[in-house]
């Protein structure tokens, strides 16, 4: 089966950088997504990698080590907006168009 | 430039009974997704539609049916609810899935079976 595991809570202070994990046991893929959640609203999309390397959008970067299994998403200067949950997500090889997330990592922001 | 609009927000059922969600796709996308997301888990995919056929089912029973329609817009039919079925229905936009292109999500339809 395929599976992302992603720490359940972390919490950090405004100014700070936190950096999200997600680790994967799948098959061939083709890049490792991250989405950001509020409560109570609607996934956005934040980060796409489709090589292994880092992706830098802003104030996030994002990671992938395809030997090694390993993503993470990296926030800096940490905003109390930043508040929300945050997914890893994968779409797999062979014909498939569904995408797999991860079991999500609630980010608080302290002031 | 109207993003992924989904009806209704909140919706609460009683077991066995029926239900049908709806979902308009981002303007330029012909690709609709749907997944279910308990709460404090990740969404789970139920199934994908594209050219008014279902191209791909997650694991989900043949209760979940959907339909779309020439204009891209999209219905989820659930019946015989169950409580389990209690969920966020999220409803994803995309074009023709080139690899890497995001999903774009609606804010979803909260479903309570009771």
């Amino acid at each position: 089966g395929q599976s992302l595991e992603q720490p359940s809570e972390v919490t950090a202070v405004e100014g700070a950088i936190v950096q999200i994990n997600c680790t994967y046991q799948t098959s061939g893929f083709y890049g490792l997504s991250w989405y950001q959640q509020h409560d109570g609203g609607a996934p956005t999309f934040l980060s796409y990698n489709a090589l292994d390397g880092l992706e830098e959008t802003g104030r996030f970067s994002s990671f992938l080590s395809r030997s090694d299994s390993y993503g993470y998403l990296l926030l800096q200067e940490l905003q109390m907006k930043d508040s929300a949950s945050y997914f890893c997500a994968v779409r797999g090889f062979s014909g498939t168009y569904k995408y797999i997330f991860g079991t999500g990592t609630r980010l608080k922001v302290l002031a | 430039d109207a993003g992924v609009t989904q009806s209704p927000t909140h919706l609460i059922k009683t077991r066995g009974q029926q239900v049908t969600l709806r979902c308009s796709p981002k303007s330029g996308h012909d690709t609709v997704s749907w997944y279910q997301q308990a709460l404090g888990q990740g969404p789970q995919f139920i199934f994908q539609y594209y050219e008014e056929e279902e191209r791909q089912r997650g694991n989900f029973p043949d209760r979940f049916s959907g339909h779309q329609f020439p204009n891209y817009s999209s219905e989820l039919n659930v019946n015989a609810l169950l409580l389990g079925d209690s969920a966020l229905y999220l409803c994803a936009s995309s074009t023709q899935q080139a690899t890497g292109a995001p999903l774009h999500f609606g804010n979803g339809t909260r479903l309570t079976v009771t």
